[in-house]
């Protein structure tokens, strides 16, 4: 099984800076990344796949990028509806396994 | 509307069984491949079991292999997850999710499972 790690567990930035979430795969995954957003009391939304793919929707101030092992999320310029918990995931094999989560607060 | 409802959580004493429920429409659901994702409060995502979009090709995580079975009827656009023999650790928001063929994109509300005498 793929143990998906991410960093820092919980990151506090001020509205309109710069967000760096970190996502590391205990093994190659390729480019099978994707990303979810998480408020409380609600389902993941998916925000990015395929490593760097937005989902419709989602404005373009939300990035990824890496390749392997090492993945990242930028968040441009965060906005209040931002502040959340993201996961990261891999869909190279079975199970489809999640990082522990970035909990994005202010 | 595309969605995805699920039903059938609940309260179930230890070693008790469920059958959950996860109700599509909006889109063709006999050609999507379907899973169950649960989340215990205030943790994190575990990626539980998975079904392709014919049911030919199931796939379970071993927190859960032996004691549950996904299963789908194409002709009532719903998704089951039967579960067995349950635990205190079972105890979790229990989400549907579409997936893709490159991401889970589409996912219900959940419905919550409580395992407890």
């Amino acid at each position: 099984e793929i143990v998906m790690t991410q960093s820092p567990a919980t990151l506090s930035v001020s509205p309109g800076e710069r967000a760096t979430l970190s996502c590391w795969a205990s093994q190659s995954v390729s480019s099978k990344v994707a990303w979810y957003q998480q408020k409380p009391g609600q389902a993941p939304r998916l925000l990015i796949y395929g490593v760097s793919t937005r989902a419709t929707g989602i404005p373009p101030r939300f990035s990824g990028s890496g390749s392997g092992t090492e993945f990242t999320l930028t968040i441009s310029s965060l906005q209040s509806e931002d502040f959340a918990v993201y996961f990261c995931q891999h869909y190279s094999n079975w199970p489809f396994t999640f990082g522990p989560g970035t909990k994005v607060d202010i | 509307e595309v969605q995805l409802v699920e039903s059938g959580g609940g309260l179930v004493q230890p070693g008790g069984s469920l059958r959950l429920s996860c109700a599509a429409s909006g889109f063709t659901f006999s050609t999507s491949a379907m899973h169950w994702v649960r989340q215990p409060l205030g943790k994190g995502l575990e990626h539980v079991a998975a079904i392709n979009y014919n049911g030919a090709n199931t796939y379970y995580a071993n927190s859960v292999k032996g004691r549950s079975i996904i299963s789908r009827d194409n002709s009532r656009n719903t998704l089951y997850l039967q579960m067995g023999s349950l635990r205190v650790e079972d105890m979790a928001v229990y989400y549907c999710a579409r997936f893709t063929g490159y991401s889970m994109d589409l996912w219900g509300q959940g419905t919550t499972v409580t395992v407890s005498s």
